[in-house]
């Protein structure tokens, strides 16, 4: 089955402490994005790529690095400098043809708590 | 700035009709009105998108104002599965393609058995 997913689902860290949370597709989707969710709040866009090589801030990007070496992976690293990194993290995926409509699709999502 | 206003909470028994109400004042002619869904501790779901007719799905169905201005998310027989958060949204577009999903807080639905 297709689909999206996320590594590990429950994550906790020290303060100063960087990780880095895995996203992986098997969608053969060109896009990718990372979103952060607070409790009772919505989404917000921390980075996005469009292509293999390349990506682009999102809202929320500082305290955040991203890479997209291959296609299937988009991994989120939090580093020390995101002063409130505790939050539910989604990765989506969408096929980025921009012909037609193109469903974003989200993984399961990791749960980090910074001790 | 919001570009949608939902209502925080809703209520409905089970197996009765629900209507989750969407305000979009501000949607232009070629935004299209999206529906997603999170159950709890889960990623969020495509329910259903629309542009300017009704459309039914297998989830749901999606009737849009005539003015486009507002639009309800129908669930036709409510069941316990359908307690979620429900969050109606305008995309924006990133290019290429790729556009952003900003989510509001949406409407909580709670099933009753």
């Amino acid at each position: 089955d297709g689909g999206i997913t996320q590594s590990p689902k429950y994550l906790f860290r020290k303060e100063g402490q960087n990780v880095t949370l895995s996203c992986e597709q098997n969608l053969n989707h060109d896009a990718m994005y990372w979103y952060r969710q607070d409790p009772g709040q919505g989404l917000r866009l921390i980075y996005y790529s469009q292509i293999v090589n390349d990506f682009q801030k999102g809202d929320i990007a500082e305290g955040y690095s991203v890479s997209r070496e291959k296609k299937e992976s988009f991994p989120l690293t939090v580093t020390s400098a995101q002063k409130n990194p505790t939050a539910f993290y989604l990765c989506a995926s969408t096929d980025g043809t921009g012909a037609g409509y193109n469903e974003q699709f989200f993984g399961p999502g990791t749960r980090l708590t910074v001790l | 700035d919001a570009k949608t206003t939902q209502p925080n909470s809703m209520e409905s028994n089970e197996e009765e009709p629900v209507h989750l109400p969407c305000n979009h004042s501000t949607i232009s002619g070629t935004d299209y009105i999206h529906w997603y869904r999170q159950l709890p501790s889960q990623g969020p779901e495509y329910v259903i998108h629309g542009l300017t007719s009704n459309v039914n799905n297998r989830m749901a169905s999606l009737a849009i104002a005539e003015d486009r201005k507002s639009s309800t998310l129908i669930l036709h027989r409510a069941t316990l599965r359908d307690a979620a958060v429900y969050y109606c949204i305008l995309r924006d577009p990133l290019g290429a393609g790729s556009y952003q999903l900003t989510f509001g807080k949406g409407t909580k639905l709670s099933v009753i058995p």
